[in-house]
């Protein structure tokens, strides 16, 4: 069976330092991993995925993740923190069934 | 293109009441879900359906059904409201293409008093 574990509920950075949201999945088949982000009482948007193919993926607003077999990791990273990026992340992956399973979720904040 | 739409964004609800959320989709997408959204918890499958017709429970089924009215509509129903089913319910979408990506409604918050 699948599972995705965020580690870390808040993280908190300043504006223009790094952002690292980490995320480990267990699944006993290639797995299909999403990340999305929520703003405040709004639904969720796609970050990026990883299918197959480049194990680094690029997504929007300047957020990039990695696919590592070996550590069975996903975790997200943008260079440098914008206030506009304060929101709650979580990470995704894809079930048997199609459905996604979802991660406990991490809260990004960022001050000036 | 509206995308995936949900109706109503808020209800608030007493105890043994009922109600049936809408959810609608415009991209011919093949499969819908619902999810809960709870603090803490991430979101969580209470039921899907991989194509009209059919439907499938999910992690959290107790206490709700679902209808797969036609290939854009799949609702939602409470038939007796429980406090504990006090949350945030999304409603998602997605097509057949390679790209597996689900697409999100705006969310119904569900209170129970």
């Amino acid at each position: 069976a699948q599972s995705v574990t965020q580690l870390g509920s808040h993280v908190s950075v300043s504006e223009g330092a790094l952002v690292l949201l980490r995320c480990n999945y267990s699944s006993s088949v290639p797995p299909y991993l999403f990340w999305y982000v929520q703003y405040p009482n709004q639904g969720l948007q796609l970050l990026l995925k990883y299918t197959t193919g480049a194990t680094l993926v690029k997504g929007i607003n300047g957020f990039e993740a990695e696919f590592k077999k070996s550590e069975t990791s996903f975790h997200l990273t943008k260079p440098s923190a914008h206030m506009s990026d304060a929101a709650e992340y979580f990470c995704a992956v894809m079930s048997a069934g199609t459905a996604l399973i979802f991660g406990k979720g991490t809260t990004l904040s960022v001050s000036s | 293109n509206a995308g995936v739409t949900q109706t109503p964004k808020f209800q608030v609800l007493k105890t043994g009441q009922s109600m049936t959320l809408q959810c609608a989709q415009d991209m011919n997408h093949n499969s819908m879900y619902w999810y809960r959204q709870d603090p803490g918890m991430g979101l969580r499958l209470i039921y899907y359906s991989a194509s009209e017709g059919t439907t499938d429970k999910g992690e959290v089924p107790n206490g709700y059904n679902v209808s797969r009215l036609n290939k854009r509509e799949f609702s939602l129903r409470l038939e007796s409201a429980a406090p504990s089913q006090t949350s945030v319910y999304f409603c998602a979408s997605r097509g057949l293409i390679v790209s597996y990506e689900q697409y999100f409604g705006p969310g119904t918050r569900l209170t129970v008093t």
